[in-house]
């Protein structure tokens, strides 16, 4: 059975830090392109970045040289080192598996986890 | 970026009903958009992918069409479990991009 479970997240203050994990179980991290989406509070979905099986990385202009996306094959895990945090970043972030490695078919979802950005 | 406009933002329809969303993009993204539903503190749940295929286990009262810019959504009998935000994805282009989202309540 394929299973995300993300954690990391928290309170920070603006211009902060933070580290976002998304453990994966039942398949392989890189076997499939793997994105990580966001939803502020009361707000639809934004996609923020993803990651290729090739390594390849691609951003959404509004994290792009803020956040770094990045997989552990050894851990089967998925990261996003997100810096310099604005208020604007607050969201629950959900780490997404794309069916297979050709498509943004996003077939499972994590739990999500909530970064809350506050002065 | 393609832009994903979704509507109506909300509706309200009875246990049995028909309910359709539409989902325009601003460009033509062919057949490469998916549907989800998102219920109030859970993660989406992939419904329809390409346009118009099921996903697993979803069941058959959901239903999605077209191509290009212009798609549909549809629920053939709304059923009280149905009550959710539905988003529309696309994939043609990164960004990928979602619709605004559609709220379905029970009248």
């Amino acid at each position: 059975e394929v299973q995300l479970v993300e954690s990391g997240g928290g309170l920070i203050q603006p211009g902060g830090s933070l580290r976002l994990s998304c453990a994966a179980s039942g398949f392989t991290v890189s076997n499939n392109y793997m994105s990580w989406v966001r939803q502020a509070p009361g707000k639809g979905l934004e996609w923020v970045s993803v990651v290729y099986t090739g390594g390849s990385t691609y951003y959404a202009d509004s994290v792009r040289g803020r956040f770094t996306i990045s997989r552990d094959k050894s851990k089967n895990t998925l990261y996003l080192q997100m810096n310099s945090l604005g208020a604007e970043d607050t969201a629950v972030y959900y780490c997404a598996r794309s069916v297979d490695d050709s498509r943004f078919v996003f077939d499972n979802w994590g739990q999500g986890t909530l970064v809350t950005v506050f002065s | 970026d393609i832009q994903m406009t979704q509507s109506p933002s909300s509706l309200s329809a009875s246990v049995g009903d028909r309910v359709t969303i539409t989902c325009q993009a601003s460009q033509d993204t062919s057949y490469y958009l998916n549907w989800y539903q998102q219920k109030p503190g859970k993660a989406p749940k992939l419904l329809i992918y390409d346009a118009s295929n099921l996903g697993t286990g979803v069941p058959s009262r959901f239903s999605g069409s077209g191509s290009g810019t212009d798609f549909t959504f549809t629920i053939f009998s709304l059923q009280p479990e149905d009550i959710a935000t539905y988003y529309c994805q696309q994939y043609n282009n990164l960004p990928l991009t979602f619709g605004g989202g559609t709220q379905v309540e029970i009248k």
